[in-house]
């Protein structure tokens, strides 16, 4: 099983700064790699597609970067509405499609 | 904008079956992956499965032998059990739509419905 691997598990942020999450996979996965954005009680909601594709009415704040193993999301002056947990998912190697534990950006 | 809504019971004894569905509305059930992804309290997205339009389905090879989805076109949903339910499946359940297989991540989701086991 493919896993992924999100750093940190926490990360404190002021608004209005720049926020650098990572995600490493066990394997390579090309650029099939999205990012999702979890509100408090919310679905998850698509960010990132192909590593680097901003979804549908996403912010330019958000974006995406890497392939094979190593990616990163980055959100440059975050709003308030940022504050939420973020998990990435391969879809390269599957089944099972695998995400990441998450990653939980806080308020500074 | 398509729209996705789970029904189902919130509780759930040990040892039943679970029965969700999935109901989609605001673009054609045809030509999606239609997907269920779960979510124990306070952890992370567990991928379960999903069942193209046509019936054809690809499960989590850890819950295969317990889970069987099913679709119905002509009432535009698609539905979940799990069979053989223990604590350890209580969650919140989400059915989300998926494009592409090649391409298999997950535009559209429910606004997801927990499930509890009890003893």
């Amino acid at each position: 099983e493919m896993e992924l691997t999100q750093s940190p598990d926490i990360l404190s942020v002021s608004p209005g700064e720049r926020a650098t999450l990572s995600c490493r996979s066990s394997q390579g996965v090309k650029t099939n790699l999205a990012w999702y954005q979890q509100r408090p009680g919310r679905a998850p909601r698509l960010l990132i597609y192909g590593a680097s594709i901003r979804a549908t009415d996403v912010p330019a704040r958000f974006s995406g970067s890497g392939s094979g193993t190593d990616f990163t999301l980055t959100i440059s002056s975050l709003q308030s509405e940022d504050f939420a947990v973020y998990f990435c998912q391969q879809y390269n190697n599957w089944p099972p499609l695998t995400f990441g534990q998450g990653t939980r950006l806080d308020i500074k | 904008q398509v729209q996705l809504q789970e029904s189902g019971p919130g509780l759930v004894k040990a040892s039943e079956t679970l029965s969700l569905t999935c109901t989609v509305s605001g673009g054609p059930i045809s030509g999606s992956y239609w997907t269920w992804i779960r979510q124990a309290p306070g952890k992370g997205l567990e991928w379960l499965g999903y069942i193209y339009y046509t019936g054809s389905t690809k499960y989590n090879p850890s819950l295969r032998s317990r889970l069987s989805m099913e679709v119905d076109t002509s009432k535009s949903h698609f539905s979940l059990k799990l069979a053989s339910m223990t604590a350890a499946d209580t969650a919140i359940y989400y059915c989300a739509r998926g494009l592409e297989v090649r391409t298999y991540f997950f535009d559209y989701w429910g606004q997801g419905t927990l499930v509890t086991v009890s003893s």
